[in-house]
C-alpha cells in the first residue's frame, strides 16, 4: 500500500527554522497538505495544494513540494508550534481514490 | 462558521456495528462545494482516513475499508452517518468527522482534503 514517510521528530530553538519533511512516490503528480495536531485536539489544516496557507494560519508556515518530497517550513518557530504535523496526499496506486496520511513528525520547539 | 460534532456510542462488542453521527451546523451539508468524510486516529495506525460523501449520496471508500463501512446523509437533519461493521479491537480509535474541499484537478488527480474537522469522538471495542 501507498505510503507517505514522515521523520517521526524534529526539535527546534524557539525562533529559528524548522522543515518537516514528507517523502512518497506519487509527490511529483499530486498536491500535499499539511495539518497541526495539538495535544487532544483535531487536526488544523495549515498548508493546502503544496504552499496555500489557509485564511488565519501565521505567514511563517510555508509549504513546498518537489520531486519525491513534501517540506513544511516554520520560520522562526514560536513555542505554540509544538505539536505533531501530518502530511496528506492522493494515492494513485489503486484504481479506486483512496487519500492517506504521512505517518507525523513531533515538533519540540526548546 | 461551520461546525461539525461527531457522536457515538463509546464502547462496542467487538462483531458488532459501530455506528457514528456527525452534525453539522453553520453552514449547508447540500452545498455543491464540498464532501463530509470520516477519519480516524489509533495510537498504532495514526491518522487514515476512512471515506467521504456527497450529500447525493456519492461517495468514495477507503479501499482497505469499503467492504464494512456504509456512509449516508440525511439533509434535513443536516446530518451524516458512518456504520463500520464487523468491528475488532483494531478498530479502537479517535473518529473525526470533517467537511473536505476539491482541489483543482492536478496532473489529472482528484484531490479532496479537509478544511474543517470536528471534535473527535472516542470509540473502544471491547467485550
Amino acid at each position: 500500500s501507498y505510503e507517505l514517510t514522515q521523520p517521526p521528530s524534529v526539535s527546534v530553538s524557539p525562533g529559528h527554522t524548522a522543515r518537516i519533511s514528507c517523502s512518497g512516490d506519487a509527490l511529483p503528480k499530486t498536491f500535499a497538505y499539511w495539518y497541526q495536531q495539538k495535544s487532544g485536539q483535531a487536526p488544523v489544516l495549515v498548508i493546502y495544494e503544496d504552499n496555500k496557507r489557509p485564511s488565519g494560519i501565521p505567514e511563517r508556515f510555508s509549504g513546498s513540494n518537489s520531486g519525491t518530497m513534501a517540506t513544511l517550513t516554520i520560520s522562526g518557530a514560536q513555542v505554540e508550534d509544538e505539536a505533531d504535523y501530518y502530511c496528506y496526499s492522493t494515492d494513485t496506486s489503486v484504481e479506486l481514490l483512496n487519500w492517506v496520511f504521512g505517518g507525523g513528525t513531533k515538533l519540540t520547539v526548546l | 462558521q461551520v461546525q461539525l460534532q461527531a457522536s457515538g456510542p463509546g464502547l462496542v462488542k467487538p462483531s458488532e456495528t459501530l455506528s457514528l453521527t456527525c452534525t453539522v451546523s453553520g453552514g449547508l451539508i447540500t452545498s455543491s462545494s464540498y464532501f463530509w468524510g470520516w477519519i480516524r486516529q489509533t495510537p498504532g495506525k495514526g491518522l487514515e482516513w476512512i471515506g467521504s460523501i456527497y450529500y447525493s449520496g456519492s461517495a468514495y471508500h477507503n479501499p482497505s475499508l469499503k467492504s464494512r463501512i456504509t456512509m449516508s446523509v440525511d439533509t434535513s437533519q443536516t446530518q451524516f452517518f458512518l456504520e463500520l461493521r464487523s468491528v475488532t479491537a483494531a478498530d479502537t480509535a479517535v473518529y473525526y468527522c470533517a467537511r473536505l474541499e476539491a482541489s483543482p484537478f492536478h496532473f489529472g488527480v482528484l484531490a479532496y482534503y479537509m478544511d474543517v474537522w470536528g471534535r473527535g469522538t472516542t470509540v473502544i471495542v471491547s467485550s
